[in-house]
C-alpha cells in the first residue's frame, strides 16, 4: 500500500540558516510526489511538484525537492529560511491505483519553527 | 486564482446534532475533497467527488456524508454529531487532466467543536 512517512515532528532553525525536511514513501511504481505547506490558520498551499523527468524540481518561495528512487524520498530543501517560513508542512504521494479519481495521500506533516 | 470557500472559520456543536459543512470552488473543477487534519495524523480523506451526483469513498468514511448537487458546490454533513469528531475539516477541489487533476486547491478550513 502507499505511504508517506515524514520522520520529523518538529524542526527549528535559526532565519537565515538552510533547511532540509525529510520525506519517505512506499509505492510499487514511480509515484507522484508534491510538498504543501500550511500557514497558521490557513489551507494548504503546494509548494512545488514532481510527474517524472528532473528529479531535482523548483518550487515556488525558493524552495526546491530532489527525487531519490534509490532512497524512496523527496526530501524539501531552502538554502536561506526566512521568519514567514514557519508554517507546517506536509510531503504527500499518488497517485491511488485503486480509485476513479486523483487521490494523494498525506504525510503527518513537519512543524518548522524559525528562530530569530 | 483558484479559491476554495468554506462556510465557517469556526463551529461549535452539540452531541447528536446534524452539521453541515460546505465548501464552494470557483474554478469550474471536477474533483472536490473533504479531508480530516489531527495533530499528528496529517490529512485524512473522508470522501471526495469526481462529478455532479458522484462520490467516493475515502480513508475514513464512517459518520459522514457528502452532497454535490452543484458542480462547484460540495456539502459534508455529519449525520449525528460526536466528540470524536471535533477536528479541523478541510476542502480541496482540482481540475482534470492527467496532472492537473493532483494538483490541489484547499479552502481555509473549518474548526469544528462538538460539546
Amino acid at each position: 500500500a502507499q505511504s508517506v512517512t515524514q520522520p520529523d515532528i518538529h524542526i527549528t532553525v535559526s532565519e537565515g540558516a538552510s533547511l532540509e525536511l525529510r520525506c519517505n514513501y512506499s509505492y510499487g511504481a514511480t509515484p507522484y510526489l508534491f510538498w504543501y505547506v500550511q500557514s497558521p490558520g490557513q489551507g494548504l498551499q503546494l509548494l512545488l511538484k514532481y510527474f517524472s523527468g528532473d528529479t531535482l524540481v523548483q518550487g515556488i518561495k525558493g524552495f526546491e525537492a530532489e527525487f531519490k528512487r534509490s532512497q524512496s524520498s523527496f526530501n524539501l530543501r531552502k538554502p536561506s529560511v526566512h521568519w514567514s517560513d514557519a508554517a507546517e508542512y506536509f510531503c504527500a504521494v499518488g497517485p491511488s491505483p485503486y480509485s476513479s479519481a486523483s487521490k494523494i495521500i498525506f504525510g503527518s506533516g513537519t512543524r518548522l519553527s524559525i528562530r530569530p | 486564482d483558484v479559491k476554495v470557500t468554506q462556510s465557517s472559520r469556526y463551529l461549535v456543536k452539540r452531541t447528536g446534532e446534524k452539521v453541515f459543512l460546505e465548501c464552494v470552488q470557483d474554478m469550474d473543477h471536477e474533483n472536490m475533497f473533504w479531508y480530516r487534519q489531527d495533530p499528528g495524523l496529517g490529512l485524512r480523506l473522508i470522501y471526495f467527488s469526481y462529478d455532479v451526483k458522484m462520490k467516493e469513498k475515502g480513508d475514513i468514511p464512517e459518520g459522514y456524508s457528502v452532497s454535490r448537487e452543484k458542480k462547484e458546490r460540495f456539502s459534508l454533513i455529519l449525520e449525528s454529531a460526536s466528540t470524536n469528531q471535533t477536528s479541523m475539516y478541510l476542502c480541496a477541489s482540482s481540475s482534470t487532466g492527467t496532472h492537473r487533476s493532483y494538483e490541489q486547491y484547499f479552502g481555509p478550513g473549518t474548526r469544528l467543536t462538538v460539546t
